[in-house]
């Protein structure tokens, strides 16, 4: 384990759904990251948080809205998903410019 | 033209063979390169890390980055089946925040290294 901790692990949600995705870490990092992993593709980036401040990749939906409440916790939350978005979310931190990966979410959007 | 390519593969070997995965960049600023290994319903782990040109050993793994012809490669010796994964190259620019930096990732190579 890389001391990046991701819950949950799998999710299965319908469109309809509202839920949310967690990312912890305890290594103390100041900077944390969600990225998108679909088959074939490279991880494509879509939130990052330092120092309280956002970067957001402009062209992930707002159906994706993130929430950094501090430097060790992060949350993706998720409504009215599409079959597309089904995909392993992964959450990494990263202090310096060494990035640590979690285990991810595999999401599942019926 | 992709910042980063790489041959999303798969690639089999048999056990104990000498395996090379290889990634091209665009970037000719681009200074540091990664490469990360990741098991099936598993994250990405940090694998290697690289600075400019030459190569750096650890193991049975050998990184290897050629600047004057953008190309990166990872060398396993003696591979064995627990080296079945996907490998993902990577590089970093600047970040848009202080203390960040952007990830330039390939699409990963899957490997199967047959017992």
């Amino acid at each position: 384990e890389t001391g990046v901790t991701q819950t949950p692990r799998h999710l299965v949600m319908g469109m309809t759904n509202k839920k949310s995705l967690k990312c912890e870490q305890h290594l103390g990092h100041n900077a944390m990251y969600w990225y998108k992993q679909s088959a074939k593709k490279p991880l494509e980036l879509m939130f990052v948080y330092s120092l309280e401040e956002r970067v957001e990749n402009n062209s992930v939906p707002s159906r994706f809205s993130p929430e950094c409440p501090n430097s060790s916790h992060l949350f993706l939350h998720l409504h009215t998903l599409q079959p597309e978005d089904s995909a392993l979310y992964l959450c990494a931190s990263s202090l310096y410019n060494e990035q640590f990966f979690g285990p991810g979410t595999r999401l599942t959007v019926l | 033209q992709k910042e980063v390519e790489q041959d999303p593969g798969p690639l089999s070997v048999p056990e104990g063979a000498i395996v090379s995965l290889n990634c091209t960049y665009s970037n000719s600023a681009f200074q540091y390169f990664m490469w990360y290994r990741q098991y099936s319903r598993k994250g990405p782990e940090l694998l290697m890390y690289t600075y400019s040109s030459g190569n750096k050993e650890d193991g049975r793994f050998t990184a290897q980055v050629d600047k004057s012809s953008k190309y990166i490669s990872l060398f396993i010796r003696d591979s064995q089946p627990s080296d079945s994964a996907t490998y993902l190259c990577a590089t970093i620019n600047r970040g848009y925040l202080s203390g960040t930096y952007k990830y330039i990732f390939g699409t990963g190579t899957r490997l199967k290294v047959l017992a």
